[in-house]
């Protein structure tokens, strides 16, 4: 069974970075590209970030560009989002997904992670 | 990137069919033929029902079909069930390695 499980939300400051990790098993991490989607509160879902499955391209949506970065370690079938200058508009669960962004299809979400942003 | 418009609310009887529509631009639902849908359920991650405009995953029940014409996407659910009471999200490839998901459409079975 496939599975993602994410985890590191937390509340954090404005301007404050946070450490999101997403752990995947069920299947062949390695050979499948992944992708971080936030969705805020009584809203719809926004893509955030992807990265290919060697970990060698990376994208970005323009709100987050400059101030996150994905990565990933498939020796350890993990996912990763560092987050910093963060601001108030980043509040959101934060859910990692399995697929490719260029499909525009994403199969599989983990249960979702809470970032709250506030002072 | 603009979200793509979606209805706030739809419904229907059960057994009846409800139709969801997701409007967008040339530069998104328009231009390219990747338009998926995913359901979601209260404190539940989206599933996804539709890819590449009318395609089913594995699993998801063939009462679910997708279709597009021009900017306008359509996601209609045939012989509505309880259990389709959910929110309805669409969304589209828009190039340069982005998509963007729509507001939202809550669908109600009566």
């Amino acid at each position: 069974e496939v599975q993602l499980l994410e985890s590191g939300g937390a509340l954090v400051q404005p301007g404050g970075s946070l450490r999101l990790s997403c752990a995947a098993s069920g299947f062949i991490f390695s050979s499948n590209a992944m992708s971080w989607v936030r969705q805020a509160p009584g809203k719809g879902p926004e893509w955030v970030s992807a990265i290919n499955a060697g970990g060698t391209g990376a994208y970005y949506a323009d709100s987050v560009k400059g101030r996150f970065t994905i990565s990933r370690d498939n020796s350890k079938n993990t996912l990763y989002l560092q987050m910093s200058s963060l601001r108030a508009e980043d509040a959101a669960v934060y859910y990692c997904a399995k697929g490719w962004v260029t499909r525009n299809y994403f199969d599989c979400w983990g249960q979702g992670t809470l970032v709250t942003v506030a002072s | 990137q603009s979200a793509l418009t979606q209805p706030p609310s739809a419904s229907g009887s059960p057994g009846q069919s409800v139709t969801i529509s997701c409007t967008g631009a040339s530069s998104d639902v328009g231009g390219y033929n990747l338009v998926s849908w995913y359901q979601q359920h209260p404190g539940k991650a989206p599933k996804l029902m539709i890819y590449e405009v009318s395609k089913r995953p594995s699993g998801v029940p063939d009462r679910f079909s997708g279709s597009k014409s021009g900017n306008t996407a359509s996601l209609t659910v045939s012989g509505l069930q309880a259990e389709d009471e959910a929110d309805y999200y669409c969304s589209s490839y828009v190039g340069s390695n982005s998509v963007v998901f729509g507001g939202g459409t809550k669908v109600t079975v009566l």
